[in-house]
Order: C-alpha cells, then structure tokens, then sequence
C-alpha cells in the first residue's frame, strides 16, 4: 500500500458543486502539502500544516480551503468548484528540515478533477 | 512568488546518448535544492537533496550538481535508456518550510 493515499483518484464534476480531496499518511510526518500542477507550469503551493493546529496559505489558495483532522489526514475542499480549478492535485509529507531531516517530499498518486 | 526555472522543457534523445538540463533559482535565502523524477501516472520522487555549494550527487547513471552562489543545478543522464523517460522537476527550498517548483523538463529516450 502507498504511504501517502490520495482519494479519489479522479473525478468529474460540474461548476458550482463542492468537492473534497483527501489525503491520508503512514509515513508518521508532521508536514502535510496540498499541491496544484497545471501542464507547463510548476507545482504550486495551495495549503500546508506542520501540525494539526497549524495551518498555512500557499501562492493560490483562494476557492480552496483545508482541514488536517489528524496527523495523519488532510483534506482540500472546493467550496463551490470553477472550471479553472481543473488540474492534477498532490498531496505530500514531509519530515521537514533540520537535524538529519533533509525535507524530502513524499507524494501521492494525484488526484485529477475535472470541472465542467 | 519566487522563479525557479528549468531549461529546457522538453529533450527528445536516442538510447545511449547522454543529456542534461538546467535548473536556474535565486541565489538568495537558499537552503536546499531537490531533484524529482516524475514517470507518467505515478508520483514524483525524490532523486537528490543538495544542500551545499558546489555539492555534487550521483546515483546510477544520473548526477547532479549545485551552484549556490550562481543559483542554477544541472542534472546529467549518461547513457541515456528509454526507462529514463520521465518529468525532472526541480524545488527550491526557501526559508526551511516552503518549496519552489521549475516546471520541469520532460524527458523521452527513445530506443
């Protein structure tokens, strides 16, 4: 079994609708990431937790919202979804940085919506 | 939002050959810099983590090297064979907690 899981693995929806991706980790890490890839561009930040009480904004989270309900779990919602939040979603972990943690991601398998 | 840029996004190679490619960050507030390899419908996973100026890491036939002062890394693939075909993304990690993304140089050896 993958050490990050991400569901569901795809999904179609239409505008307006909410949808939430989740995530869900084995791998014991504080740090959570919920990244957007769009073809040609980079991976770009949407959320981030480096523990449960600790939630962060990345470069483009307006329309998204998050909710780390254990360490081991979190969650990306679209409140009401636009076509133009179509794309393939990550979610990571990480042991962060410091000492011997090097900060190495660990990603999931993707989550691809589709927005109509 | 900080630019990190990799050069160039696609290559297009025959088995055997040898390649490499650029990934160009600011020179400041630097930390770390990763390498990803990303296969189609698979995650990304983590090839190298630079951490030192003039750092320089191999695994196989794939190595990478740093240039913190400058701000660029290149990866280098000798030999390329048609399993290297994948996405290499670089990340910058600024201030200890956030990574920057390049978009990445798609890579495909063809037999």
């Amino acid at each position: 079994d993958a050490d990050v899981t991400q569901t569901p693995r795809n999904r179609i929806t239409k505008t307006g609708k909410r949808i939430m991706l989740e995530c869900s980790q084995t791998k014991g890490h504080d740090r959570m990431y919920w990244y957007r890839q769009d073809p040609g561009l980079g991976l770009q930040l949407i959320y981030y937790s480096f523990d449960v009480k600790d939630i962060n904004k990345g470069e483009i989270s307006d329309g998204y919202s998050v909710s780390r309900q254990a360490q081991a779990k979190f969650s990306l919602s679209l409140e009401s979804a636009i076509p133009n939040q179509t794309a393939l979603y990550f979610c990571a972990t990480s042991e962060g940085t410091g000492g011997s943690h090097t900060g190495e991601l660990f990603f999931g398998e993707g989550s691809r919506l589709t927005v109509l | 939002i900080l630019n990190v840029e990799q050069s160039p996004q696609s290559l297009h190679v025959q088995e055997g050959d040898s390649t490499n490619f650029t990934c160009s960050f600011p020179s400041s507030n630097f930390y770390a810099l990763h390498w990803y390899r990303w296969e189609t419908a698979k995650s990304p996973e983590a090839l190298f983590v630079m951490t030192l100026n003039g750092d320089e890491k191999k695994k196989g036939r794939i190595s990478a090297t740093l240039n913190t002062k400058e701000g660029y890394s290149y990866l280098y693939i000798k030999g390329s064979q048609p399993e290297d075909s994948a996405t290499y993304l670089c990340a910058f990690l600024y201030n200890f907690n956030k990574f920057y993304f390049g978009s990445g140089t798609k890579l495909n050896v063809k037999p």
